[in-house]
């Protein structure tokens, strides 16, 4: 069973339209991070929202944080080809001590295909 | 310096064959993580290591076994592999802030592991 659910799973749009990724769960997460990971490498983190209904801007990223703290979004204003890779969203769940430490836990992912 | 450097970048073994893969990091960092990533699925958590020590293992099988020599290195020594451990194997690592489980994970570039 998934814990973090990504929508839509792969989007194929032209450049300059606008698009948005949803990151769903039942567990409400202490933060949600959303990484972009290019074929053969690793994911590169973007940005980590902490508070319900928060908005971060990263250029023509927008990022949301829902206000239970289980849900979020990334809107990309006017994608561009350079925007193409998989989009990873991930939860970090707070730990009671250190020995209890959880790492992140991995969304499905949301591959993004821009054509010129 | 926000880099993690894995080595090799490819690696291509036998079944019979022992062989290791390598992380570094000199961001200070105190907790380091090996994930394992099929292709078009998002990093599935291996093992996590907390001030050098193991502190999660995700029932990962036995032929796969982490060493962390100090607080800056992260070795994943491989034997007796199977065809369905071919993957990307990625290195990660993070702050270890008290309290939280919620740590920004910066990832390494991963190695391309084939198993023939």
């Amino acid at each position: 069973t998934q814990l973090l659910e990504q929508s839509p799973q792969f989007l194929s749009i032209q450049e300059g339209e606008n698009l948005t990724v949803y990151c769903n769960s039942s567990s409400v997460f202490s933060s949600l991070q959303w990484y972009r990971q290019e074929p053969g490498e690793g994911p590169v983190l973007l940005v980590t929202v902490v508070t319900g209904g928060e908005v971060k801007k990263l250029k023509r990223l927008t990022f949301q944080f829902g206000d239970a703290r289980k849900d979020s979004s990334l809107h990309i204003t006017a994608a561009q080809p350079g925007d193409t890779g998989l989009y990873l969203c991930a939860g970090g769940i707070r730990a009671q001590s250190n020995t209890g430490r959880r790492a992140l836990t991995f969304g499905s992912g949301t591959r993004l295909q821009v054509q010129p | 310096d926000t880099e993690v450097t894995q080595t090799p970048k490819h690696l291509v073994m036998g079944m019979t064959n022992k062989k290791s893969l390598k992380c570094e990091q000199h961001m200070g960092h105190r907790a380091m993580y090996w994930y394992k990533q099929k292709a078009k699925k998002p990093p599935e958590l291996m093992f996590v290591y907390s001030y050098e020590k193991l502190s999660i293992n995700e029932s990962v099988p036995s032929r796969f076994s982490p060493e962390c020599p100090n607080s800056s290195l992260l070795n994943l020594h491989l034997h007796a592999l199977q065809p369905e451990d071919s993957a990307l194997y990625l290195c990660a690592s993070s702050q270890h802030r008290t309290g939280t489980g919620d740590d920004e994970q910066y990832f390494g570039p991963g190695t391309r592991l084939t198993v023939t």
